[in-house]
């Protein structure tokens, strides 16, 4: 059920900021924009989850446009160690009916980080 | 050091054998999920918990079984009526939240391979 698109591989200067973008253009009004990462043979990480405003910790930022259909990861100094496949998904906090939201996870975007 | 854990690592079983996946939290979280990934694909869910005694399928939970008699733990069975077991089983744990972003924490993997 994927409510997301992003490009299937970018690749980025080490020290350069990365910019992955994410298309969720059928976004609803309660779901919330979330960024998880994973390098080759490992779990998932999460990043950073936004719902309107921009987030920023201290692992990256994320930009939501005002219209919501859009959103950008920003790593702001890309290291070798940020190569990895990056998801963006979108997501309420519940799920037909149940208290538990559900996380679809896509083919996501694979990121390479040179140095 | 709180997290989660997957046993063992590597797994490798014969075709028509039944075989257990074992994951571990100590977050102390409600909720548990089993995802199944298959080479260059995303995540799939395969079954979730949200509380102890309880749990529901996800989109392909055909083949597999869970249980979950403590908070802690979600053992995932891959049964021989699975046709194609051979994949990365990943578990994941988050707070049980309703109406409200979370985030999932995820274990290490196990890579099955049934020969």
């Amino acid at each position: 059920d994927a409510k997301t698109t992003q490009p299937p591989s970018m690749d980025c200067a080490e020290g350069r900021a990365a910019n992955l973008p994410c298309n969720h253009s059928t976004i609803s009004g309660n779901e919330y924009v979330y960024w998880y990462r994973q390098i080759h043979s490992q779990g998932p990480q999460y990043i950073i989850h936004g719902l309107k405003n921009n987030e920023t910790n201290e692992m990256a930022s994320l930009i939501i446009t005002e219209d919501r259909k859009s959103s950008t990861l920003i790593l702001p100094h890309a290291t070798l160690r940020d190569t990895a496949v990056y998801y963006c998904i979108v997501s309420s906090g519940a799920d037909r009916g149940s208290t538990l939201g559900r996380l679809y996870f896509g083919r996501g975007t694979q990121l390479t980080v040179w140095p | 050091d709180g997290g989660i854990t997957q046993s063992p690592k590597y797994l490798f079983r014969k075709e028509g054998q039944n075989v257990t996946l074992s994951c571990e939290q100590n977050l102390n979280h409600d909720a548990m999920y089993w995802y199944r990934q298959d080479p260059g694909q995303g995540l799939r869910l395969i079954y979730y918990s949200q509380i102890v005694n309880d749990f529901q399928k996800g989109d392909i939970a055909e083949g597999y079984s869970v249980s979950r008699e403590k908070k802690e733990s979600f053992p995932l069975t891959v049964t021989s009526a699975q046709k194609n077991p051979t994949a990365f089983y990943l578990c994941a744990s988050s707070p049980r939240t309703s109406g409200r972003a979370y985030e999932q924490y995820f274990g290490p993997g196990t890579r099955l391979t049934v020969t």
